[in-house]
């Protein structure tokens, strides 16, 4: 399977953990987002990279939040001292310059803070 | 800033017939990508169909059909013959145009879950 992996599915932790999701993109594309999905609502975008350069942060990605893409290859998003507002899934996606329309998405990573 | 708005929350279709999403949506750009996406439970999000805003001809994927009405920032999907894998959360999103110095991202709507019921 060559689509978009993401590591762990599920993770619970306790409030004041840090935890660390990784992302693997499909292996030819440049382009790798984070959103999150709270449950009733739609993504949210969170960040991007092209390469392993991170080009835009949204608002919703407070300083308790970083994501890296050290290499152009595959992402880490890792939130410090998790709150249980920050429970959601967090899904990444990838895709590929030109035609960067259509983004491919992983399975996520169902984040419970308790 | 965009927006996107599907007032559907939930809908059920009988199996072979046909159901119609709504979405609306927000925008100052002229160049944009209009989508939908399907996620079937506890599974991930895969792309239904698009559309160029630029296009005038609806989008076709098989079954999936969009009446794309741009005056009205109306993008609805019409699913024919309605199948019991179709059953999914359905959700419409927005992306800027290259033109507009987009960096591609997604803007999603709240979503409508469809159940196809046999």
């Amino acid at each position: 399977d060559t689509g978009v992996s993401q590591d762990p599915r599920h993770k619970i932790t306790k409030r004041g953990q840090n935890v660390t999701f990784r992302c693997d993109p499909i292996s030819e594309h440049n382009r790798l987002y984070w959103y999150r999905q709270t449950l009733g609502q739609g993504p949210e975008f969170l960040t991007y990279f092209q390469n392993e350069a991170q080009l835009e942060k949204s608002r919703l990605l407070s300083d308790r939040f970083s994501a890296e893409r050290p290499k152009g290859s595959f992402s880490t998003l890792e939130i410090q001292r998790t709150e249980q507002g920050d429970s959601a899934m967090y899904l990444c996606a990838s895709s590929q310059e030109p035609g960067a329309q259509e983004q491919y998405f992983g399975p996520g990573t169902r984040l419970t803070v308790t | 800033a965009q927006t996107v708005t599907q007032s559907q929350p939930e809908m059920s279709v009988q199996e072979a017939e046909t159901v119609t999403l709504s979405c609306t949506y927000d925008t100052s750009e002229s160049n944009y990508y209009l989508f939908w996406y399907k996620q079937p439970p506890s599974r991930q999000m895969i792309l239904v169909i698009r559309q160029e805003a630029y296009k005038q001809q609806n989008a076709t994927e098989n079954r999936f059909s969009v009446n794309f009405q741009k005056a009205a920032k109306s993008f609805s999907l019409k699913i024919s013959d309605s199948q019991l894998g179709d059953t999914a959360m359905y959700f419409c999103a927005f992306m800027k145009g290259y033109s507009g110095g987009s960096n591609y991202k997604l803007t999603f709507g709240k979503g409508t879950l469809l159940t196809v019921n046999p």
